[in-house]
Order: C-alpha cells, then structure tokens, then sequence
C-alpha cells in the first residue's frame, strides 16, 4: 500500500529564510509525487508533480522538489520565504492508475516578517 | 478555460438528514474524484467516476453515493448525515485517457457543518 508522511504539522521561517517542508512516501512502484497548496478557505493548487522524469522538479512560485529514491524523500523547497508562502502544504502519491491521491497531513507554514 | 466549481460553497445540516454536493468539472476533464478533508486533516479519497461509472472506491460506507452526468458533472449524496461527515469536500477533475489518468484539479470545496 502506498503513503505518504510529512514531517512536521507545522514550519515557521522568517521573510527571506530558505523554506523546507519534509515528504517521505512508501509505494511498492515507481511512484507519481505531488506537492499541493491549500490558502485559507481555498480549494488545493497543484505546485509541481513527479512523473519519473528530472529527479529535481521545479513548480510554480518559486517551489522546487527533489525526488531521492534512495532516501524514499520528495522535500519541498524555495531559497526565500515570501509573506504570501504561508498557507498549508501537502504532499500527496498517485495510487494506481485511477489517478487516486494519498495525502499527508500537511504542513503549516508560517512566515513571519 | 472555466475551472472545476463546486456549489454550494457552505451548508448546514441536521444530524440524520440527507445532502447532495455539486460540482462541475474543468473543460475536457472526463473524471471526477471526490474527497473529504475533515479540520486539521490531509483530504482523503471517497470515490471517482469516469464514464458516468464508479472507477474506485475509498473506505466511506455506502451512505457516500454519487452520480456523473453525461457533461460530467458529479453530484456527491451523503444520506443519514452524522456530526463526523462535518469537512471540506473537495472535488477534482482530470483527463483519464486508456488506462492513464493524469494530475487532477481542484475545485474550491464546500464546507458542509452537521449540528
């Protein structure tokens, strides 16, 4: 069965600080990864997907993932935290081909000026 | 391009009663999944529809029901609603090509409070 843990529910940084948000995942295949955000009251906004491509996998606003099959890791990170960066995160594994998604937790990021 | 939209945005409901959620999908998506996001909590997968056709199933009971129109839309029912079905339900669309699906889209949700 596949998972996915976020470590850490909650991640505080300041303006300019580098943003990290950890994902591991368990799949006993090759794996689609996806990284979401989620603003107050909002929908979930795709910010970049695995595909068994590039293992480092740029999004949008600045986000970026490296996939590392060795560590099973797929952590989420920006060089510098934006005020508008805070909002929760989740990561998320494709299960089957249903195009099913398994979810983390989240993560809470917090970015204080 | 219109994106995926849900309606209502919020709904109150009485414990025991019956409530059907609404969403259309983004243009050229074939494939609808619905899922529940309960406060604090990853969202979690209830079912998917293709073709007007259940295609998966999460661990809801069957009191989770839906339907995918021939536009595919979906309509999420919850019969014989309990305090815990309070959550933000989410709905996604995609294009599912052969046995391929690919990444999904999400609408904004609708917030469904049961006293």
């Amino acid at each position: 069965a596949q998972s996915v843990t976020q470590l850490g529910s909650h991640v505080s940084v300041s303006e300019g600080a580098l943003v990290l948000l950890r994902c591991n995942y368990s799949s006993s295949v090759p794996p689609y990864l996806f990284w979401y955000v989620q603003y107050p009251n909002q929908g979930l906004q795709l910010l970049l997907k695995y595909t068994s491509a590039a293992t480092l996998v740029k999004g949008i606003n600045g986000f970026e993932a490296e996939f590392k099959k060795s560590e099973t890791s797929f952590h989420l990170t920006k060089p510098s935290a934006h005020m508008s960066d805070a909002a929760e995160y989740f990561c998320a594994v494709r299960s089957g081909n249903t195009g099913k998604l398994i979810f983390g937790q989240g993560t809470t990021l917090q970015v204080k000026p | 391009e219109t994106g995926v939209t849900q309606s209502p945005t919020h709904l109150i409901k009485t414990r025991g009663q019956q409530v059907t959620l609404r969403c259309s999908s983004q243009s050229g998506h074939n494939t609808v999944s619905w899922y529940q996001q309960a406060l604090g909590q990853g969202p979690q997968f209830i079912f998917q529809y293709y073709r007007e056709e259940e295609n998966g199933r999460g661990n809801f009971p069957p009191r989770f029901s839906g339907l995918q129109f021939p536009n595919y839309s979906s309509e999420l029912n919850v019969n014989a609603l309990e305090l815990d079905d309070s959550a933000l339900y989410l709905c996604a669309s995609s294009l599912s090509w052969g046995q391929e699906s690919y990444e999904q889209y999400f609408g904004p949700g609708t917030r469904l409070t049961v006293t």
